[in-house]
């Protein structure tokens, strides 16, 4: 079946720094999503892609769908102390509604 | 987005018993999903709830052990059934807007 490789697993970096995490996959994904999930909540939709080269910015955070259709990144600009979380990346297959492909994740710790 | 409500929002539960969970979107929509979370891992998709059908389950789920409803165009429940310490999960239910996935805020179980 599809997986997803995302990477890194973790991130401790101090306040202010520039953040990138990125997802691969094994085969073609239409949609890219970027979710975070915070401590005893559910994931909160960040950013959403839809084309290949779509670059998309929400605030500080900037997402890209690669031109391969396999790939995805997301960049945290100018970190707070409130991004501290868990990064989700999710790809949907054409065809699939609803279906998501999760990556295991990214937890970021940042230090004031 | 979309507002997604689960409930109960966390349970310690007997092994043997079966707990139903509920989920409550604040618009109609066609498909509804469940998720489970394992402790420290990503989102893995149980089924997908249609209304009007049964619901469609992924390899490894099966519906005697997650039984679900979907009365109407706002609501679902998951239920799982005969519980063992290894169903100790967030459990999540979801729901698209556009080409866009929501979570509710999960529901913790834990069985003793």
């Amino acid at each position: 079946g599809q997986q997803l490789n995302q990477s890194p697993q973790s991130m401790f970096i101090q306040e202010g720094e520039d953040v990138s995490m990125n997802c691969t996959s094994s085969s073609i994904f239409n949609t890219w999503l970027w979710y975070k999930q915070d401590p005893g909540e559910g994931p909160v939709l960040l950013i959403a892609l839809y084309k290949a080269g779509e670059l998309t910015s929400n605030g500080r955070l900037t997402a890209q769908f690669g031109i391969t259709r396999k790939d995805s990144f997301l960049n945290i600009s100018a970190s707070i102390p409130s991004d501290v979380g868990i990064y989700f990346c999710a790809g949907q297959a054409r065809g699939s509604q609803g279906n998501l492909i999760f990556g295991k994740g990214t937890k970021l710790s940042v230090k004031p | 987005s979309a507002v997604i409500s689960q409930k109960p929002s966390r349970d310690i539960c007997q092994r043997g018993t079966s707990l139903t969970i509920q989920c409550q979107v604040d618009s109609q929509v066609t498909m509804m999903f469940w998720y489970r979370q394992q402790p420290g891992q990503s989102l893995t998709l149980i089924a997908t709830a249609n209304q009007g059908s049964e619901a469609t389950y992924e390899s490894g789920f099966v519906i005697d052990k997650f039984p679900i409803s979907r009365p109407n165009l706002t609501f679902s429940t998951l239920t799982v059934s005969n519980m063992s310490p290894e169903d100790s999960s967030i459990y999540l239910c979801s729901a698209d807007r556009g080409m866009e996935a929501f979570f509710g805020q999960g529901t913790r179980l834990t069985v003793v």
